[in-house]
């Protein structure tokens, strides 16, 4: 079975630019997440989408936005990029509320 | 004050010890609680999940969850050097998954 699948697994951008970052969940799975995590730290919550709805929202600025597709798959994007916007961003998905399984992340670098 | 705390190490054991790692909380609304392991540059990969209090055995794994002092703990039995790792705790009560910072383990040969 694919698990969670993530494009591209890393990229660079200039400060200022946007980037859309691209998620498959596992088949079967209505539910996907999207974290931020820093070096060092954990995972941080940005935003859950279920059955194409947002249900909910972490503590993010309206530069970051998502949405996700009649086929669960789904996409985040950041705009106008800071330096502080460089991280590994993580897609979860979940057949509920429940366990998440992650994907490998997307590196993210802003110069 | 974070909803969670976890000690971030660094834990370096010889390869055959247990390695004990701890969570604590402070939101008594967490229901469901998890294990991840997460290798270098990689994406969390769930070890252990569990809702209730009390113990969850998965091969040398072994998951404990005491909700009435909001402590959770992970044991890893006869470790070996492809356990080292950043260990993550995690929790939810809805769709929310709260983390903690890692503990990163070296289990040496």
């Amino acid at each position: 079975d694919a698990g969670v699948t993530q494009s591209p697994t890393h990229l660079i951008k200039t400060r200022g630019q946007q980037v859309t970052l691209r998620c498959s969940p596992i088949s079967g799975h209505k539910s996907v997440s999207w974290y931020q995590q820093v070096l060092g730290q954990g995972p941080q919550f940005i935003f859950q989408y279920y059955e194409k709805e947002e249900r909910g929202r972490g503590n993010f600025p309206d530069r970051f936005s998502a949405r996700q597709f009649p086929n669960y798959s789904s996409e985040l994007n950041v705009n106008a990029l800071l330096l502080g916007d460089s991280a590994l961003y993580l897609c979860a998905s979940s057949p509920v509320d429940t366990e998440a399984f992650f994907g490998q992340g997307t590196r993210l670098t802003v110069v | 004050q974070k909803e969670v705390e976890q000690d971030p190490g660094p834990l370096s054991v010889p390869e055959g010890a247990i390695v004990s790692l701890n969570c604590t909380y402070s939101n008594s609304a967490f229901q469901y609680f998890m294990w991840y392991r997460q290798y270098s540059r990689k994406g969390p990969e769930l070890l252990m999940y569990t809702y209730s209090s009390g113990n969850k055995e998965d091969g040398r794994f072994t998951a404990q969850v005491d909700k009435s002092s909001k402590y959770i703990s992970l044991f890893i039995r006869d470790s070996q050097p492809s356990d080292s790792a950043t260990y993550l705790c995690a929790m939810n009560n809805d769709y929310k998954l709260s983390f903690g910072a890692g503990t990163t383990v070296t289990v040496r040969a």
